[in-house]
């Protein structure tokens, strides 16, 4: 199974909001709306902050939301802040009881 | 709340044998499927293995699969994996994972990581 293509880094200024793509095939992405987002700082596990596509876990802020279109997830990050500088994964469920990760996002607040 | 400590991490020789234990705290732990997902130096995440909440149905990854297997004891709420034939390329830090409660497709909470080192 091919990891997810993300871009390797994206960057924004305080305040601004930020989107990355996360590009699959029809046999996960397209397939399936078990697509979630990870977020991971340095050294730190990664922690879920979206899924199911679009539903964020309790806790999480409502400036991080997610969408679907095709074999393409997103995420955005609005209002950026110096916190939400870090790694960013998506996942999908590839269908037979397997995963793919992609293969992350860095995202540089600037 | 939720917390998985996951131990058993350690240097290891290729071709060697090591066991990884995920130790679960704070919800019920027989409800929920579980899983291994690891991070090689520098890289991104990749999804290992998952065991269902019952531990009757196991999956691995290709790379792992004849090598790797989990495991589960739900009377001792700890998630389990047994590392055989390993290979330089899995040297990482394993996470153990719970599945959410909409469904194990999605990796809920994690724990802190045990890094496997293997090295001649």
């Amino acid at each position: 199974q091919s990891a997810l293509t993300q871009p390797p880094s994206a960057s924004g200024s305080p305040g601004q909001s930020v989107t990355f793509s996360c590009t699959g095939t029809n046999n996960d992405v397209g397939r399936y709306n078990y697509v979630s987002w990870y977020q991971q700082h340095p050294g730190k596990a990664p922690k879920l902050i979206i899924f199911e596509v679009n539903k964020r876990p309790s806790g999480v802020p409502d400036r991080f939301s997610g969408s679907k279109s095709g074999n393409t997830a997103s995420l955005t990050v609005s209002g950026l802040q110096a916190e939400d500088e870090a790694d960013y994964y998506c996942s999908s469920y590839t269908g037979i009881y397997s995963w793919v990760f992609g293969g992350g996002t860095k995202l540089t607040v600037l | 709340q939720v917390q998985l400590v996951e131990s058993g991490g350690g240097v290891v020789q290729p071709g060697r044998s090591l066991r990884l234990s995920c130790a679960a705290s704070g919800f019920t732990f027989s409800a929920f499927g579980m899983h291994w997902v690891r991070q090689a130096p520098d890289k991104g995440l990749q999804w290992v293995a998952s065991v269902s909440s019952t531990g009757s149905n196991n999956y691995s990854a290709d790379s792992v699969r004849g090598r790797f297997a989990v495991s589960r004891d739900n009377s001792r709420d700890t998630l389990l994996l047994q590392m055989d034939s390993l290979r330089v390329e899995d040297t990482a830090v394993y996470y153990c994972a719970k599945g959410h409660s909409r469904g194990w497709y999605f990796f809920d909470s994690w724990g802190q990581g045990t890094l496997v080192t293997v090295s001649s």
